[in-house]
């Protein structure tokens, strides 16, 4: 089936270390996007990509990394810089050709900072 | 700047009562697009709507239906008969049509079916 995969489901991390967020997609879309939500808060922008190779900051892409090294990947990297990391994190990915302009997002990642 | 209002934080029905989610954007573009999304409590994000800014005509899909108005900046959606599947998080997002195309969305509102 086609869709968009994230893991681990549940992450828990030491304060201090970094941790990667996995993000896949076999629906053959160009760009992808990495949001965070907070308790009561909408989704916010971390990072987006376009397309392999390329990627942009959003509004909040402060103590994060991410990487476009192949069209399905999108891997978000919480570094120890980002203060308050705890989050429920979501990775969308969309199609860039047929007009078509909406965002399917993944199962998403609770993260939780020990 | 772009911005998403849902300005109801919570709302409880009782099972079969109509529901409306308001959703109230801002944008200084001409052309844009606006969305409605669902979380239900598994978390993952549903897509249920893309309407753009040339196209004011209401929508209908089944128990839902969705009114645009540009006039208001507003793009409301209601849930008719609601069902207690329809607990969730709704958001209202708006995006432009610049690089990347990117979402900004509302605060949701959490949508609380009782039966």
């Amino acid at each position: 089936d086609g869709g968009i995969t994230q893991s681990p489901k549940y992450l828990f991390r030491k304060e201090g270390q970094n941790v990667t967020l996995s993000c896949e997609q076999n629906l053959n879309h160009d760009a992808m996007y990495w949001y965070r939500q907070d308790p009561g808060q909408g989704l916010r922008l971390i990072y987006y990509s376009q397309i392999v190779n390329d990627f942009q900051k959003g509004d909040i892409a402060e103590g994060y990394s991410v990487s476009r090294e192949k069209k399905e990947s999108f891997p978000l990297t919480v570094t120890s810089a980002q203060k308050n990391p705890t989050a429920f994190y979501l990775c969308a990915s969309r199609t860039t050709t047929g007009g078509v302009v909406e965002q399917f997002f993944g199962p998403g990642t609770r993260l939780t900072v020990l | 700047a772009q911005k998403v209002t849902q300005a109801q934080t919570e709302i409880s029905v009782v099972e079969k009562e109509d529901v409306t989610l308001d959703c109230v954007y801002e944008t200084r573009d001409t052309t844009y697009y606006l969305f409605w999304y669902k979380q239900p409590p598994s978390g993952e994000l549903v897509f249920l709507i893309r309407r753009n800014s040339f196209d004011e005509q209401n929508e209908i899909s089944g128990r839902y239906s969705w009114n645009f108005q540009k006039s208001t900046s507003s793009f409301n959606f209601t849930i008719t008969a609601s069902q207690v599947v329809d607990s969730a998080v709704y958001f209202c997002a708006l995006s432009d049509l610049t690089y990347g195309n990117k979402l900004v969305f509302g605060a949701g509102t959490i949508l609380r079916v009782k039966s």
